[in-house]
């Protein structure tokens, strides 16, 4: 099984509506991460979170919110999704000490209709 | 503003045909670089880390190297399956400890 569990795989969405990605990791990281992914623009940094008190706005979290569950789940939701959340999207976990070497699940492709 | 700028986007080899990928970065102060693999339809896999000029990693046909300006990802005698897209990523060394600054990659493909 793998560390790092994203859900869904793949989802095709409206406009407007209201999508949670879920992610999941069994690494007992206390870090974890939420990236996108677009062609031509890499990857870019969500949200974090350190703990489960701890949640922090990465460099795009406008159009996102997240939600941590337990040490081992870290929700993304898009509150009202429109086309240009269209994007696959990363979840990552790390441990404190070596933040650098950040484990990804196999990532959500999302499309916005 | 950290930047990480990666080339060529991408490129295609024979098979034992040997290359090198490019890294060059902007950082204020470097805490690391590194070099992460990212198979089709799967998330990056971390591969190397390094820290400071004239520092070299090596695993299998792969070695990373640091300049104070780049880093190159030598690829000897290549195999199909080292095709991949190749993320090449700084940490700055001042403020949080946790974000990296990804490069945009480079899509390797090795021709049999």
């Amino acid at each position: 099984d793998a560390d790092v569990t994203q859900t869904p795989r793949n989802r095709i969405t409206k406009t407007g509506k209201r999508i949670m990605l879920e992610c999941s990791q069994t690494k007992g990281h206390d870090r974890m991460y939420w990236y996108r992914q677009d062609p031509g623009l890499g990857l870019r940094l969500i949200y974090y979170s350190f703990d489960v008190k701890d949640i922090n706005k990465g460099e795009i979290s406008d159009g996102y919110s997240v939600s941590r569950q337990a040490q081992a789940k870290f929700s993304l939701s898009l509150e009202s999704a429109i086309p240009n959340q269209t994007a696959l999207y990363f979840c990552a976990t790390s441990d404190a000490q070596q933040t650098y070497i950040q484990y990804f699940g196999a990532g959500t492709r999302l499309s916005v209709l | 503003e950290d930047q990480v700028t990666q080339s060529p986007e991408a490129l295609r080899l024979q098979e034992g045909e040997s290359s090198s990928l490019n890294c060059s970065y902007t950082v204020s102060g470097l805490r690391g670089l590194f070099w992460y693999r990212q198979d089709p339809g799967k998330g990056p896999e971390f591969l190397f880390t390094l820290y400071s000029a004239g520092e070299e990693k090596e695993k299998e046909r792969l070695k990373a190297t640091l300049t104070k300006k780049e880093s190159f990802l030598h690829i000897t005698a290549p195999k199909p399956e080292d095709s991949a897209t190749y993320l090449c990523a700084v940490q700055a060394s001042g403020g949080s400890n946790y974000k990296l600054t990804f490069g945009k990659g480079t899509l390797l493909t090795v021709n049999p």
